[in-house]
């Protein structure tokens, strides 16, 4: 089974602290995501990487960057973390050729105080 | 930016009945359509898909109808059960070069016995 881990589910930052918010899969595929979930506005992408050292910005990447050095592993980062960034975030992969089904991971519940 | 619309936000069913889900969309480019199911706690998990070529798709008490004239598709869950409550995502992409999911804002079931 595709195994998509976050490496922490819950975390508790201040307002302007550096964060970051790791993923790991363990099917080796090309494409990665990172979403944020919000009650009634459902899943927006973040940014997503489709290579190892390549990014693509997503709906929402304002107050947020990405790392993907390794092909499994894919990060998160809040530069300076603020109240409105207190949400869900889920990470996923995908196996190419892309467009179809993703592996989510379990979340990490990030609030920001 | 594309669109997904989803209905409705909350859904209630008695035990043994039908839910019923609707999705909407606007870009003709879209050429497939999951539904993700996530349980509280959980990432969203894929629960079945369906492409243009087909009206129709079963898979056990899962059904996913497909409209493309008037660019809509459904899910139904006969016989519903209070396993089956969830929130569910409908989602569009766009071709074998897209790397995106757009996902729509996600149903509440509720299945009550």
């Amino acid at each position: 089974d595709v195994k998509v881990t976050q490496s922490s589910r819950y975390l508790v930052k201040r307002t302007g602290e550096k964060v970051f918010l790791e993923c790991v899969q363990d099917m080796d595929h090309e494409n990665m995501f990172w979403y944020r979930q919000d009650p009634g506005l459902g899943l927006r992408l973040i940014y997503f990487s489709y290579d190892v050292k390549m990014k693509e910005k997503g709906d929402i990447p304002e107050g947020y960057s990405v790392s993907r050095e390794k092909k499994e592993r894919f990060s998160l980062i809040l530069e300076s973390a603020s109240t409105n960034q207190t949400s869900m975030y889920l990470c996923a992969s995908s196996p190419p050729p892309t467009g179809g089904e993703q592996y989510f991971g379990p979340g990490t519940r990030l609030t920001v105080t | 930016q594309q669109q997904v619309k989803q209905s409705p936000q909350s859904l209630i069913v008695q035990k043994g009945g039908i839910s019923i889900i609707n999705c909407a969309y606007e870009n003709t480019a879209f050429d497939y359509f999951p539904w993700y199911q996530q349980f509280p706690g959980k990432g969203p998990a894929l629960l079945i898909a369906i492409r243009p070529d087909v009206s129709e798709k079963k898979e056990g008490r899962f059904t996913i109808s497909f409209n493309k004239s008037a660019k809509q598709f459904s899910l139904h869950i006969m016989d519903s059960q209070p396993g089956d409550s969830a929130t569910y995502f409908c989602a569009a992409s766009a071709g074998a070069g897209s790397y995106q999911l757009t996902f729509g804002k996600g149903t509440k079931l509720s299945v009550i016995p």
